[in-house]
């Protein structure tokens, strides 16, 4: 079984702040984990992918991730934000095998001038 | 061409109409799917076709009807829907679930409102 909680429905920054997003995972198998971006009235967008390999994973946009095995955890980052990152942002796990990608319930980015 | 384009992009319809919200993918995939993404609500997947043939339902009422006549197109077929149906329909696709890293690509949604 897998699952994912991503901590913050609702997380604020200043523009040229650090971007922190929160994902922790539950997985029986090694997971496969994502991060999408949906801007308003759009569909989803992947950021990055960890599938195997390095643990940091760069993104598009200057986001990036990092697989921490040991705390479960792949945390989106991004040293400074624009006002164009405002938006939501999912992270999913999936696995080698998986069905179905299972994702949080998403996280709202503001950025505020 | 984008990789999955969905039509409409809106539809208001009535609780007796009937309609149906396209799905097209140009990506090569043998996976597709319909997710229900509702305010404040996490996405929902609806259902999951592999090469065709539908391998996942997750429970959802019959007045939404899946249609998938090849790998490359969706349908989902709407009558008498309910208020609380409204929401935005997302379409996606992969390669075959379990052989792949599950990655999935999205189409931009169709908002549906019901009256």
């Amino acid at each position: 079984a897998q699952s994912v909680t991503q901590l913050g429905s609702h997380v604020s920054v200043s523009e040229g702040a650090l971007v922190l997003l929160r994902c922790n995972y539950s997985s029986s198998v090694p997971p496969y984990l994502f991060w999408y971006v949906q801007y308003p009235n759009q569909g989803l967008q992947l950021l990055l992918k960890y599938t195997t390999g390095a643990t940091l994973v760069k993104g598009i946009n200057g986001f990036e991730a990092e697989f921490k095995k040991s705390e479960t955890s792949f945390h989106l980052t991004k040293p400074s934000a624009h006002m164009s990152d405002a938006a939501e942002y999912f992270c999913a796990v999936g696995g080698r095998g998986a069905q179905k990608l299972v994702f949080g319930q998403g996280t709202r980015l503001t950025i505020n001038p | 061409e984008t990789g999955v384009t969905q039509t409409p992009r809106h539809l208001v319809m009535g609780m007796t109409n009937k309609k149906s919200l396209k799905c097209e993918q140009h990506l090569g995939h043998n996976a597709m799917y319909w997710y229900k993404q509702s305010a404040k609500k996490p996405l929902e997947l609806m259902f999951v076709y592999n090469f065709k043939e539908q391998t996942e339902n997750n429970s959802v009422p019959s007045r939404f009807s899946p249609e998938c006549p090849n790998s490359s197109h969706l349908f989902l077929h709407l009558h008498t829907l309910q208020p609380e149906d409204s929401a935005l329909y997302l379409c996606a696709s992969s390669q075959p679930t379990g052989l792949n890293t599950g990655e999935l690509f999205f189409g931009e949604g169709s908002r549906l409102t019901v009256l």
